[in-house]
């Protein structure tokens, strides 16, 4: 069956580090990939998405890049705020499973002054 | 996109008890969906809700311990029964995106349930 597999957190970092949050996945057919950012005490918001291979989504300073070579849409951002401090999701959906999406973990992001 | 309207935020339940967690989108959507949210691990589908049919449940979850609501296109609510320690968790409504399934979903603000 479709899974995602995401790096174990926490991860802390000071403000203004580079981020990486790495997010491989495998799936029947040909998934749609998702990062979802859940703040503290909040529902899950959709980050970004990309649809296809080679596809890059961003927001909010983000970015994450459709790899199907190597199964992989990690999560980067050059330069993270107080403010990103938050659980990030990665997340696939397919049409065999009715487009309802396969989430991992979890990835913890704690960034200090 | 949506916006979905969840209560309560959160609530400290006796064991035995049942809570009813309500979900309201502020448009006509198909199909709801409930999840739980365990602490520290990922989401996991509770059951699809279609208006008008019966909820469909994953492997794991049956509806005599969680059963749903879907009386019209913008409502939803789900019971947690007889609950017990294990039953706390963040449970979650989500429904499709504007753009379509594809293109990711929205979520609810959560509901909080810690069970003594």
């Amino acid at each position: 069956g479709d899974s995602v597999t995401q790096m174990e957190g926490p991860v802390t970092l000071s403000e203004e580090a580079f981020l990486t949050i790495n997010c491989t996945y495998t799936a029947t057919g040909y998934p749609s990939l998702f990062w979802y950012v859940q703040y503290p005490g909040e529902g899950l918001q959709l980050l970004l998405k990309a649809t296809k291979a080679d596809d890059k989504g961003s927001n909010k300073g983000f970015e994450a890049t459709y790899r199907k070579e190597t199964t992989s849409f990690h999560l980067e951002k050059g330069s993270v705020q107080v403010s990103d401090s938050a659980v990030y999701f990665c997340a696939l959906s397919t049409s065999g499973g009715s487009y309802i999406p396969t989430f991992g973990r979890g990835t913890s992001l704690i960034v200090h002054p | 996109s949506a916006v979905i309207s969840q209560k309560p935020s959160r609530d400290i339940c006796q064991r035995g008890t049942s809570l009813t967690i309500q979900c309201q989108v502020d448009s006509q959507v198909t199909m709801m969906f409930w999840y739980r949210q365990q602490p520290g691990q990922s989401l996991t589908l509770i059951a699809t809700a279609n208006q008008g049919s019966e909820a469909t449940y994953e492997s794991g979850f049956v509806i005599d311990k969680f059963p749903i609501s879907r009386p019209n296109l913008t409502f939803s609510t789900l019971t947690v029964s007889n609950m017990s320690p294990e039953d706390s968790s963040i449970y979650l409504c989500s429904v499709e995106g504007a753009q379509g399934s594809n293109y990711g979903y929205t979520f609810g603000s959560g509901t909080r349930l810690t069970v003594v």
